[in-house]
């Protein structure tokens, strides 16, 4: 499984856009990049996943460089119901030992 | 359909004590899974199910058993509890694994124990 970092938190303010950072150096050719959000006292639930460029949904962006040994999540105007713990994950389509790290907390402001 | 569920929310255990923690789903997914989070961390992988009958180990299955007698059910089993059990436990399932892709999982409401 390609290791991954992300910064522990990040604090941001209502309607501002947040970029989450997650560094994969070691990924492989057929590995995948997956974020999940945690709310307090939920589950983890599954927000974007991307493979290369940018993919777009409803609720992020995923931006991912050509070397694909990074990515970044990106969370257009936030509010303060986005407060949540956002996990990177990195792993191919048999991972079957998807690995959750700390993630990063991010807390927004009023 | 009511996606994953755990039982019970909340449960407080003597050391040595065993228990069942309780996970069910029913969206017939193949992949099921044990995680644990203890405070200020992600989530640890205790055990994990490709489908019924087929269970194998995660990264922390010490003091942990599991089995997978139907797809929709998958208990975690404590043994004997020990005060480093305290954490909580969420279960997950997905689909599988796609050829081109990861599927996602679908995570429960987490159960919160506390061994003293």
């Amino acid at each position: 499984l390609a290791k991954t970092t992300q910064p522990i938190s990040m604090d941001s303010y209502e309607g501002q856009e947040v970029n989450i950072t997650c560094s994969h150096n070691n990924i492989a050719t057929n590995d995948y990049i997956t974020w999940y959000q945690q709310f307090p006292s939920q589950g983890p639930r599954f927000i974007i996943q991307g493979y290369k460029t940018k993919v777009t949904n409803e609720v992020a962006s995923l931006f991912i460089p050509a070397d694909r040994k990074s990515s970044t999540l990106s969370l257009p105007r936030v509010s303060l119901s986005d407060t949540a713990v956002y996990y990177c994950l990195v792993g191919h389509p048999y991972d079957y030992k998807l690995s959750f790290g700390a993630g990063t907390t991010v807390t927004v402001r009023a | 359909n009511a996606g994953v569920t755990q039982t019970p929310k909340f449960q407080v255990l003597k050391t040595g004590q065993s228990m069942t923690l309780q996970c069910a789903q029913d969206m017939n997914h193949e992949y099921m899974s044990w995680y644990r989070q203890d405070p200020g961390m992600g989530l640890r992988l205790i055990h994990y199910s490709v489908g019924a009958g087929i269970t194998d180990q995660g990264e922390v299955p010490n003091g942990y058993n599991v089995s997978r007698s139907t797809t929709e059910d998958f208990p975690l089993r404590l043994l004997s509890a020990a005060p480093s059990q305290t954490s909580v436990y969420f279960c997950a399932s997905s689909k599988g694994w796609g050829d081109t892709f990861q599927e996602t999982q679908y995570f429960g409401p987490g159960t919160r124990l506390l061994v003293l």
